[in-house]
């Protein structure tokens, strides 16, 4: 049971690159997340969905798009990169209710120099 | 706009101390509380605290939630060195089970 699982783990790119990346579950999970980790910062919410087909806003949404079109997976975009966006990035999925566990991905580091 | 404040930011001990990590939040809605240790990758999960469930153990560490007080204590006894990491506290908001997260307490345990 992988439980969640994010790629690329490592990536550098050059200011204006795009990426994209992917976060998949095989926990039947219906929410998912995307979190940043900034040193000092803690995690801060990007974007989540509550269901496949659906995304939502979080804390500081700007420069990154998501989509999920499939259950499993939530793919998070970045149109044109800013050394601002350097951070780890988190994935986490759970359930659907306020008593479920929210369970995280390994992190995806990511410069952009 | 929700907040979760965490104190000390960062703690050194000897090995075999008790500490004790500090969380406060100010939320328009809170369903439940949660603390993670993260060592060098993902947030790895301790405990939930909810209005039913205000307290925890398990093993040497426990926590309490002070709804009054809108705050919850960590409490790790006999502190070893695999305990150094950086403590989260997250509050639970219930929309979409979105979390909220204090900057965390780094905590290091020297022999």
């Amino acid at each position: 049971n992988a439980g969640v699982t994010q790629t690329p783990k490592f990536r550098v790119l050059k200011t204006g690159q795009s990426m994209t990346l992917l976060c998949a579950q095989d926990m039947n999970h219906e929410y998912m997340y995307w979190y940043r980790q900034d040193p000092g910062m803690g995690l801060r919410l990007i974007h989540y969905s509550v269901g496949e087909g659906t995304t939502a806003k979080g804390e500081v949404p700007d420069g990154y798009n998501v989509s999920r079109l499939k259950k499993q997976n939530f793919l998070l975009g970045l149109e044109s990169a800013a050394p601002s966006q350097t951070s780890v990035y988190f994935c986490a999925s759970t359930g659907g209710w306020s008593g479920n566990t929210i369970y995280f991905g390994e992190g995806s580091w990511l410069t952009v120099v | 706009e929700d907040k979760v404040v965490q104190s000390p930011l960062s703690l050194v001990v000897h090995e075999g101390d008790t500490v004790t990590l500090n969380c406060s939040y100010e939320v328009t809605n809170f369903r439940s509380l949660l603390w993670y240790k993260q060592e060098k990758k993902a947030p790895t999960f301790l405990f939930m605290l909810t209005s039913s469930g205000i307290e925890k153990k398990s093993g040497r560490l426990s926590s309490i939630l002070d709804k009054k007080e809108l705050s919850s204590i960590l409490n790790i006894t006999a502190t070893q060195t695999g305990d150094s990491a950086i403590y989260l506290c997250a509050v639970n908001t219930g929309t979409a089970s979105k979390l909220t997260f204090g900057t965390g307490t780094r905590l290091q345990v020297t022999l």
